[in-house]
């Protein structure tokens, strides 16, 4: 069945360091991609997303970049900051009658 | 005002306590979604419902139910609570367009049964 992997945190990261955390999935046909974040206390909430092979999300200085051929979607960040603590889920989504599908989830605490 | 809500954000109860957890959306979105957040597992989909008429399964439905009131609200119910359902519990909404949709989640009620 169709799933996503994604690497297991915690992540610590220093500010202003490199941030990327990898999203591989496994889905027939052609899947629209996500990346959700949860910052401590509240709900998840959409971070950037592309719904096609090649196609770069970016949002709050963010990027992922569909990658068909490597069946990835890994998030990047250039120089991170302490507010961008918080847990990151990959999810990828089908079509109207199907459920999206999270990963598990990466923690990222950023030190100042 | 949020978009989404749950009541309660917190609860405690004992084992055997019957619980209902509500969530409303003034979003207008058909989709509505319960899943349930654990350390290490990440979110798990207990019950989905398409539009008022229709209510499903998820993964891990045994001793939830759910009651689709209305187009904008959602509620799930611990019929007789147990320790091993301590979780964090999110609704979600969606519209229902298809596959690049987005999901809007409430704040969470973080339930623990003692």
């Amino acid at each position: 069945g169709d799933s996503v992997t994604q690497m297991e945190g915690p992540v610590t990261l220093s500010e202003e360091a490199f941030l990327t955390i990898n999203c591989t999935y496994t889905a027939t046909g052609y899947p629209s991609l996500f990346w959700y974040v949860q910052y401590p206390g509240e709900g998840l909430q959409l971070l950037l997303k592309a719904t096609k092979a090649d196609d770069k999300g970016s949002n709050k200085g963010f990027e992922a970049t569909y990658r068909k051929e490597t069946t990835s979607f890994h998030l990047e960040k250039g120089s991170v900051q302490v507010s961008d603590s918080a847990v990151y889920f990959c999810a990828l989504s089908k079509g109207r009658d199907d459920k999206i599908i999270f990963g598990k989830g990466t923690r990222l605490h950023i030190l100042p | 005002d949020a978009d989404v809500t749950q009541t309660p954000r917190n609860r405690i109860t004992k084992t055997g306590k019957r619980i209902m957890l509500e969530c409303s959306q003034t979003k207008g979105h058909d989709r509505m979604y319960w899943y349930r957040q654990d350390p290490g597992l990440g979110l798990r989909l207990i019950y989905y419902s398409f539009d008022v008429k229709d209510i499903n399964k998820g993964e891990i439905s045994d001793g939830y139910s759910v009651s689709r009131q209305a187009q904008a609200k959602f509620s799930l119910s611990l019929e007789s609570a147990i320790p091993n359902q301590t979780a964090l519990y999110f609704c979600a909404t969606e519209k229902g367009q298809g596959h690049t949709d987005t999901q809007y989640f409430g704040p969470g009620t973080r339930l623990t049964v003692l």
